[in-house]
């Protein structure tokens, strides 16, 4: 198992600006994801971060918004860029076993922008 | 590319009723799969997953769900359920090579009457 920590835990943010979210794990992993859970809505899956690589963006996500970075293998970060209402939303950070076997979650970041 | 179908968004039952949510998936290739449940306030959890052999898996809580692959489904069941039982529970997938992070269902709101 794994047990992620993610910080900070919420934040309130005004419009245009950007928000750094860590994510440290408390084991080296490969890959590490990062997920956005808006209002009512399931995950949906922004990125893969391997350690050494420039993050993979799912469709709909750029990197000039959701910068990533992963500096060795226990740790993440990611920022929400000129932020704007539409941004509020709950950010995870995750972390699969070995062949997918679980998904590890963090406790989530719930930002709101106004 | 992979989608996830869960047909009730909202479920309202009493206690001791029988539970059963749906969970379709769409993907051609071998798939790993899993319900989640997140408690209010609460990060996600595992509540059981497939990979491979008895299409019926059993779960924490006494969860349990049937993998059909002819119905591309995956549903999960509790023959009896109690209050405790109210959260929000999402069914998700993962290529079978696991690299890819987990796509997930809108999810289901599901709330136990005392």
């Amino acid at each position: 198992s794994a047990v992620i920590s993610q910080k900070p835990s919420r934040d309130i943010c005004q419009r245009g600006t950007s928000l750094t979210i860590q994510c440290q794990v408390d084991s080296q992993v490969t890959m590490m994801f990062w997920y956005r859970q808006q209002p009512g809505q399931s995950l949906t899956l922004i990125a893969t971060a391997n350690q050494g690589s420039e993050a993979t963006y799912e469709s709909g996500f750029v990197i000039d918004k959701f910068p990533i970075s992963r500096p060795n293998l226990t740790f993440s970060t990611l920022t929400v860029s000129n932020m704007s209402p539409e941004d509020s939303s709950i950010y995870l950070c995750s972390v699969e076993g070995q062949g997918a076997s679980e998904a590890f979650f963090g406790q989530g970041t719930r930002l709101t922008v106004v | 590319a992979q989608s996830v179908s869960q047909h009730n968004h909202h479920v309202i039952l009493s206690e001791a009723a029988s539970l059963e949510l749906g969970c379709n998936y769409s993907y051609g290739g071998t798939v790993n799969l899993f319900w989640y449940v997140q408690y209010p306030g609460q990060h996600l959890q595992l509540l059981l997953k497939y990979f491979s052999g008895d299409p019926l898996v059993k779960g924490i809580k006494g969860f349990e769900a049937e993998f059909i692959k002819s119905k591309f489904s995956f549903n999960l069941r509790k023959p009896s359920v109690q209050w405790s039982d109210t959260a929000e529970y999402f069914c998700a997938v993962v290529s079978g090579g696991g690299a890819d992070g987990l796509t997930f269902g809108k999810g289901t709101h599901l709330i136990i009457q005392p």
